[in-house]
């Protein structure tokens, strides 16, 4: 099993920047997600890191250390709506074990954006 | 049209009812899951299918069972409701491991 963590609620204001932290404890790792789920809506894929760095995706951006098992979601020039939780999710297992493609979730992140 | 449907969107029924929730999907991927959302617990697995002959027990599936009777269908069962299984439910399907699992809209499961 995995532990992760991330805080339960962030307040920011619009035009700012945000940053999620992911903290994970884990006997096998393969790679971690972030997930934007709106308020009764399915989650949808924002970014997968499995390398250490920093990935892109225009105002999203996502960063790994595998060393310190630790991960940020960055949002940038904040908008209404990007208020919304936002998950983090660890890839479980390693070689023919992770066929599956399993993920761990944390608890989620509520960001709330304020005009 | 969804490419992951899950039906019925809500449901209300009565402890120790049977209850069946359906996902289908159309992406054609061969692997499936099924989670439960609390308020403050996040998503849980109850169980997940690579194809219709391998069904798996994710971290909480007692109380439920499952069918994969295709590679596009995957339905989870409550064999006998219980009030703490009132839960936002979702399907989710993936192509590879490593690619991102696309969910359906969920079903608002509330058991009386």
């Amino acid at each position: 099993g995995q532990n992760i963590d991330q805080p339960t609620e962030m307040t920011a204001t619009e035009g700012a920047i945000v940053q999620i932290n992911c903290t994970y404890q884990t006997s096998g790792f393969n790679g971690l997600f972030w997930y934007q789920q709106h308020a009764g809506e399915a989650p949808t894929f924002l970014s997968y890191n499995v390398l250490d760095g920093l990935e892109e995706k225009g105002r999203f951006s996502s960063f790994l250390s595998r060393s310190k098992g630790y991960s940020y979601l960055l949002l940038k020039e904040l908008q209404m709506k990007d208020s919304a939780s936002y998950l983090c999710a660890v890839r479980e297992g390693a070689g023919s074990t992770d066929s599956w493609g399993k993920l761990q979730f944390g608890a989620g992140t509520q960001v709330v954006v304020t005009p | 049209d969804a490419d992951v449907t899950q039906t019925p969107r809500n449901r209300i029924t009565k402890t120790g009812k049977r209850i069946m929730l359906e996902c289908s999907q159309t992406k054609g991927h061969d692997r499936m899951y099924w989670y439960r959302q609390d308020p403050g617990l996040g998503l849980r697995l109850i169980y997940y299918s690579f194809d219709v002959k391998d069904i798996n027990k994710g971290e909480i599936s007692d109380g439920y069972s499952v069918s994969r009777q295709a590679q596009a269908k995957f339905s989870l069962s409550l064999e006998s409701a219980i009030p703490n299984q009132t839960a936002l439910y979702f399907c989710a399907t993936a192509d590879r491991p490593n690619q991102p699992q696309h969910f359906g809209d969920g079903t608002r499961l509330s058991i009386l």
